[in-house]
């Protein structure tokens, strides 16, 4: 079955405390991107990936990290987390084309104390 | 730059009453226009897409969407909707180039009455 899978679900972490959100994809897809939701503002980008070892800055890349050394993978990291990136996140991947569909992820719902 | 504006946070229906949400892109080029949904607790699914060709486009679950390019819209419709199409719904665009980017609307909340 076509997926994207995200691990955890849910996360509640304190300020400063390292995480890594992991994202994996089964369909080849060279493009993936990470995005935030938050109430009254929809989704937005934080980063993308063309490919393997090529990500670009988002909308809102502010205090997170990416990588992709793997076709299927792309974890996002945030290396001191504070309460403002509380929010639920999205792993999205699509094929190379702007009219092409982005398959999303169920989403890590994020919660910094 | 691209946005997309959805005109209605929340619309709230009865049961089997038809329902419209609104959204109007700005944009000066071409684009590429989704309807995706999400369920509670889920991520998003694709509802609809238009690439070119057809104004009237139609979707997953009998919804469908019309393209206005003079008044850059692109309202999603259905003729009769059900308890279980309560979802938030995103409208959201893709102006081409290398980049792959979706600026996705704020969302309308879809809540279908009995």
């Amino acid at each position: 079955e076509a997926q994207v899978t995200q691990n955890p679900r849910y996360l509640i972490t304190v300020t400063g405390k390292k995480l890594t959100v992991t994202c994996s994809q089964n369909m080849n897809h060279e493009y993936m991107s990470w995005y935030r939701q938050d109430p009254g503002l929809g989704l937005r980008q934080i980063y993308y990936s063309m490919n393997v070892e090529v990500t670009d800055k988002g909308d809102v890349p502010e205090g997170y990290k990416v990588s992709r050394k793997e076709k299927r993978n792309f974890p996002l990291i945030l290396e001191s987390p504070s309460p403002n990136q509380t929010s639920l996140y999205f792993c999205a991947s699509h094929n190379s084309g702007p009219n092409t569909e982005a398959f999303f992820g169920q989403g890590t719902r994020l919660t910094v104390v | 730059a691209q946005s997309v504006t959805q005109l209605d946070s929340q619309v709230p229906v009865f049961e089997e009453a038809p329902v419209e949400l609104r959204c109007n892109y700005s944009s000066s080029v071409s684009v590429y226009l989704f309807w995706y949904v999400q369920y509670p607790n889920q991520g998003l699914q694709l509802l609809l897409k238009y690439l070119s060709g057809s104004t009237l486009v139609k979707g997953i679950n009998g919804f469908e969407a019309e393209f206005n390019k003079s008044q850059t819209s692109f309202h999603l419709r259905k003729p009769s909707v059900h308890i279980s199409d309560t979802a938030e719904y995103f409208c959201a665009v893709n102006k081409g180039g290398s980049n792959y980017k979706l600026t996705f609307g704020k969302g309308t909340l879809l809540t279908v009455n009995p």
